[in-house]
């Protein structure tokens, strides 16, 4: 069945870069895009950027000067990276399946904090 | 970017009652908007795509409309598992945006 996994280190000191891992299973990264989506505690929810099942990707333009996207598809990973962090960028970040949204991880709280 | 009005951003209804959450569209969007269900401390899901049409598995109390840029969710008959936050998402144009969320509690 499809299933996506977030993946990272929960706490991040100020001005550090964030890695985070999404690991998928029952479906390829060749035939579907993966999305990142985040959400601050007690707020809405924000696309952070695609990666699509060609490799294109394309990103929220108030994020692009911080955030990369890549993949691994012998790995069936998709990879966000984002530096600079600050501590508005406190949240649960998902990664999601496909422009339909259809299946999503179970999320990864990251804390910005020293 | 398309902006996402959704209101109202919170909301507190009885059993039985018949709800309806909106988003306004700031440009033409067709019909390329979903509808998440989220319950505390879980991950969005989706109960309506292309706007009307109802995900596998949601009860058929939910459904979905259009008035020119308004998009609706409504609720015929609210029941307590129904309490969550919903959002809905445009994916007519890069970059995707989502409305700002309603919380629906249960009076």
């Amino acid at each position: 069945q499809v299933q996506l996994k977030e993946s990272g280190p929960g706490l991040v000191q100020p001005s550090q870069t964030l890695s985070l891992t999404c690991t998928v299973s029952g479906f390829s990264l060749m035939d579907y895009s993966v999305h990142w989506v985040r959400q601050p505690p007690g707020k809405g929810l924000e696309w952070m950027g695609r990666m699509k099942y060609d490799g294109d990707t394309y990103y929220n333009s108030a994020l692009k000067s911080r955030l990369s996207i890549s993949r691994d598809t012998s790995k069936s990973q998709v990879f966000l990276k984002m530096n600079s962090l600050q501590t508005e960028d406190t949240a649960i970040y998902y990664c999601t399946r496909r422009y339909l949204f259809d299946y999503w991880g179970q999320g990864v709280m990251v804390t910005v904090s020293s | 970017d398309i902006q996402m009005t959704q209101s109202p951003s919170s909301m507190s209804a009885s059993l039985g009652d018949r709800v309806t959450i909106t988003c306004q569209a700031s440009q033409d969007i067709g019909n390329n908007l979903i509808w998440f269900q989220q319950k505390p401390g879980k991950s969005p899901r989706p109960m309506i795509y292309y706007a009307t049409n109802l995900a596998n598995g949601v009860p058929s109390r939910f459904s979905g409309s259009r008035s020119g840029s308004d998009y609706s969710l409504t609720i015929s008959s609210l029941e307590s598992e129904d309490m969550a936050d919903y959002h809905c998402l445009q994916y007519k144009q890069y970059p995707l945006t989502f409305g700002s969320g309603t919380k629906l509690e249960i009076k």
